[in-house]
């Protein structure tokens, strides 16, 4: 079972919009991660954040995470072509280390 | 060296083929993982090797058979796979397992059809 689902599905935005994409989790967790998918290719490890974090940056982006909402978002600013790629929450347990991805946000930045 | 590198790219099988998937990573990491994912899904976790043993099999059938022969290499044998087994497995790997702050650094994916 899915443990986070994201919100939008998919994402259309000008080149140099920020894109703001949302996922929601069931149980507790000990971190969040994002992940970037390019078209069928594997996945790039984004940002963490732990649980007793509420915000991260690392370039242009920007992660918050709520625990009492059981939510994340992640904000990808002035974006760019190559931002264009699907976008997948991943939420953390004790036990070894298993993640279990949302459903992915598509994003196309259109030049 | 911060790559996962998996063989074959793509793979075309029949179903009473046997075939096997490699992955292989050297960054001295302790975990290693494989992931099916098909198309417009996220990747779904399919076995954790610890330490070479395997720790996590999430009840995936038997025609598909992991292996860990060392620390770097990581397998996944193939045998009377059916048409919806045909997706992108995944590889990835982390450094070790016991903490949950984890970052899995992933190869590039195999993509299997199964005629």
């Amino acid at each position: 079972s899915q443990q986070g689902e994201e919100d939008p599905q998919a994402l259309s935005i000008q080149e140099g919009e920020n894109a703001t994409m949302n996922c929601s989790y069931k149980t507790s967790i000990n971190n969040l991660q994002w992940y970037r998918q390019n078209s069928g290719r594997g996945l790039v490890h984004l940002i963490l954040i732990r649980s007793n974090e509420r915000e991260k940056h690392s370039g242009r982006l920007r992660v918050t995470l709520d625990t009492s909402k059981k939510s994340s978002s992640l904000l990808i600013t002035a974006s760019r072509a190559a931002d264009t790629a699907s976008y997948f929450c991943a939420t953390g347990k004790a036990a070894g280390n298993k993640l279990t991805f949302g459903g992915g946000t598509r994003v196309l930045v259109k030049p | 060296d911060t790559e996962v590198t998996q063989t074959p790219k793509h793979l075309v099988m029949g179903m009473t083929n046997k075939k096997s998937l490699k992955c292989e990573q050297h960054m001295g990491h302790r975990a290693m993982y494989w992931y099916k994912q098909k198309a417009k899904k996220p990747p779904e976790l399919m076995f954790v090797y610890s330490y070479e043993k395997l720790s996590i099999n999430e009840s995936v059938p038997s025609r598909f058979s992991p292996e860990c022969p060392n620390s770097s290499l990581l397998n996944l044998h193939l045998h009377a796979l059916q048409p919806e087994d045909s997706a992108l497995y995944l590889c990835a790997s982390s450094q070790m397992v016991v903490s949950t702050q984890e970052t899995q650094y992933f190869g590039p994916g195999t993509r299997l059809l199964v005629l």
